[in-house]
Formats: structure tokens, sequence, C-alpha cells
């Protein structure tokens, strides 16, 4: 069956970096785009972009342009997140899900169990 | 004002229907956008529920059940998820989402109380 398994929970100073991974399992790891969403504690989700992982290829929402970097390991079929100069405003879980067309950055039909990431002095 | 607008909160009693609205911001017609719904409980990921543009171009997420439907309300601008018969179990969070200007864009969300 599919599955996105993402790495363990971060804490992290103000000023540093984070590096989130997504393993997947199940498909054609190639085949599928991979997004990344976070979420704050108590708010609603926020798009960050995505990764093509058979070229990749990125894309990122504005906000986080700069600061993100997407990559992706196609021999053991794991993306990376990566999210610079972190702030408390970065406290969050952070989710990778997968686009549910092949070959299209489309809505994502499945959900890692998310990474939680503390930003704290 | 947002790309996508839900009510943040929305009670319905076991049994009856529940009709989530995302409307969308003036200028920007509801006719031409897939408008894709998730589902989120405490403290687990969101579940993709259903995507809906029009009765020819829908699609159901595998195993969610045929009471969660899609639709639109072109005279108000709005998506709406339709839950029928109601049970405890639908209580959770829903977002809707669309691609608008090649970036996704998430609804704020409404919490549904069953009760």
């Amino acid at each position: 069956q599919v599955q996105l398994v993402q790495s363990g929970a971060e804490v992290k100073k103000p000023g540093a970096s984070v590096k989130v991974s997504c393993k997947a399992s199940g498909y054609t790891f190639t085949g599928h785009y991979m997004h990344w969403v976070r979420q704050a504690p108590g708010q609603g989700l926020d798009w960050m972009g995505w990764i093509n992982p058979n070229t990749g290829g990125t894309k990122f929402a504005q906000k986080f342009q700069g600061r993100v970097t997407m990559t992706r390991d196609t021999s053991i079929s794991t993306v990376y997140m990566d999210l610079s100069r972190l702030t408390s405003d970065d406290t969050a879980v952070y989710y990778c899900a997968r686009a549910m067309t092949v070959g299209s950055p489309d809505a994502f039909d499945m959900w890692g169990q998310g990474t939680k990431v503390t930003v704290s002095s | 004002q947002a790309v996508l607008t839900q009510p943040a909160s929305l009670s319905a009693s076991p049994g009856a229907s529940a009709s989530l609205t995302c409307t969308l911001r003036s200028g920007i017609n509801v006719g031409t956008y897939r408008i894709h719904w998730y589902q989120q409980k405490p403290g687990s990921p969101p579940q993709y529920l259903l995507t809906y543009k029009s009765d020819s171009d829908k699609q159901q997420g595998s195993g969610v059940p045929s009471r969660f439907s899609g639709s639109k309300d072109a005279s108000a601008n709005a998506g709406i998820l339709l839950i029928s018969g109601l049970q405890s179990e639908d209580e959770a969070d829903y977002y809707c989402m669309i691609w608008h200007s090649s970036v996704l864009v998430f609804g704020g969300g409404t919490k549904l109380t069953v009760l």
C-alpha cells in the first residue's frame, strides 16, 4: 500500500535550518509529484511547494521563496524539505503529500504522518 | 480578501445533512475550478475526500462514502461539500483547495460539530 513516512520531530533555535524527510513506498516514486504543506498550531493548512521526483524540478509558494529547498534521492525514494532562517512563526507540523495524478502536480491523495518542528530559543 | 473563504464553524445533528461552503473571491469564477476537499481529525493528517468541477468532472477519494458529495452554487460563486446522514465520526475540520495562478490555495477550514 502507498505509504509516506516522515522523519521525527525537531526542535530548532531561531536562525537555524531544519531538514525534514519523507520516504515513499508502495508506488513508483518518480511518477508522482510531492507537495509540502504546513500547519501552525491551531491554524489551517499552508501550501509550501512541490517537487517533481523525476526531474528534481520545484515550485514554491512566494512566501517561502529564498528560504525553502526541496530535493529528492530516487535511490531511496525519499524527498526532503529544507527550511532556513527559522523564526517562531515556523513552528508547525510539516506534511508531505503525494499528488494523485501521474506526472502532474495535481491535488494530493496521500499524506505523511507529519513532522512537528518547534522553533524556540 | 482571501481567495477561498469558509465559515469557521458549522453544527448539525446526527442523521441530518450538512452543506459546507467554499466561496471564491469576487472575480474568480467557480465554474472554471476543480475544488478539492479534505477532512482532518484532531492529531491526524488531512484525508482526501473528493474533487468536484462538474457532474461530468468529479472524483471520489478511495474508500470515501457516497454520502460525501460535491457541488457548486454558481450564484454564490461557491463550491459545496454535502455530507448526508451525518455521523458522529464526521466531526472534523474540512478544508477546500484550488489551483489558482499556478499555486495551491487552501480555504481557512470549517469545524463541523455533530451534536
